[in-house]
């Protein structure tokens, strides 16, 4: 079955603390990886798609990248706007419905 | 504004009432999908269209639910007899599909909150 795993489920960082935050996929093959940022009570806004492993994405203080089993979202010197929860997505290859899978988010919280 | 928009923005009933939602999509896409999202969870699977065709239903979409995307431009999802498990985030989504270059991303609109009391 089609997953999609993201790690932490929460992180809290000082402003300036970069890290990465991790989602692994398990498909039977991958059209694309989507990530997306989710601000309370808001849908989800497009970031980045990445295709194909090696591939890498940038904006702002946000860089994607991809692996043939799993993606990062590095943060660079994060600031407190950046707080939002971040979601990961795949579209299986083969999938003939277009639909995306999701997993359930990481929680960020940057403190000034 | 030409994102993706959703109406109403929040919506309390009463179980066993019936509750319509509408969508509308960026101008020229082609394709319309609908998530249900709950607290702590990411966005699942509905329905999509593409133009006024609807291809694939969730195993999700309970009876109760019906989804139409008449003149392939906005897009209803009614949910009929409605129980508290229907309380959720829906959200609407669309992207172009078009032939020479295919891109897969979907843009979301700001979702409606459903809470059945």
């Amino acid at each position: 079955e089609d997953q999609v795993t993201q790690s932490p489920e929460a992180l809290r960082l000082q402003e300036g603390e970069s890290s990465s935050l991790n989602c692994s996929y398990t498909v039977s093959g991958l059209r694309g990886l989507f990530w997306y940022r989710q601000d309370p009570g808001k849908g989800p806004e497009f970031l980045f798609t990445l295709y194909s492993a090696g591939e890498e994405k940038e904006k702002e203080r946000l860089k994607a990248t991809l692996t043939k089993k799993e993606s990062f979202l590095h943060i660079t010197a994060p600031k407190p706007e950046d707080s939002a929860t971040y979601l990961c997505a795949v579209r299986p290859l083969g999938n003939r419905d277009d639909k995306i899978i999701f997993g359930k988010g990481t929680r960020l919280h940057i403190l000034p | 504004d030409t994102g993706v928009s959703q109406d109403p923005r929040h919506k309390i009933t009463k179980r066993g009432q019936n509750v319509t939602f509408r969508c509308d999509p960026i101008s020229e896409h082609n394709r319309l999908y609908w998530y249900r999202q709950t607290l702590g969870q990411g966005p699942e699977f509905l329905t999509y269209f593409q133009n006024e065709a609807q291809l694939e239903k969730s195993r999700l979409l309970s009876d109760r639910f019906s989804a139409e995307r008449p003149k392939g431009s906005f897009s209803t999802l009614e949910i009929q007899r409605t129980e508290q498990g229907d309380s959720a985030m829906y959200l609407c989504a669309s992207s172009l599909l078009r032939s020479g270059r295919i891109t897969y991303e979907q843009y979301f609109g700001p979702g409606t909150r459903l809470t059945v009391t």
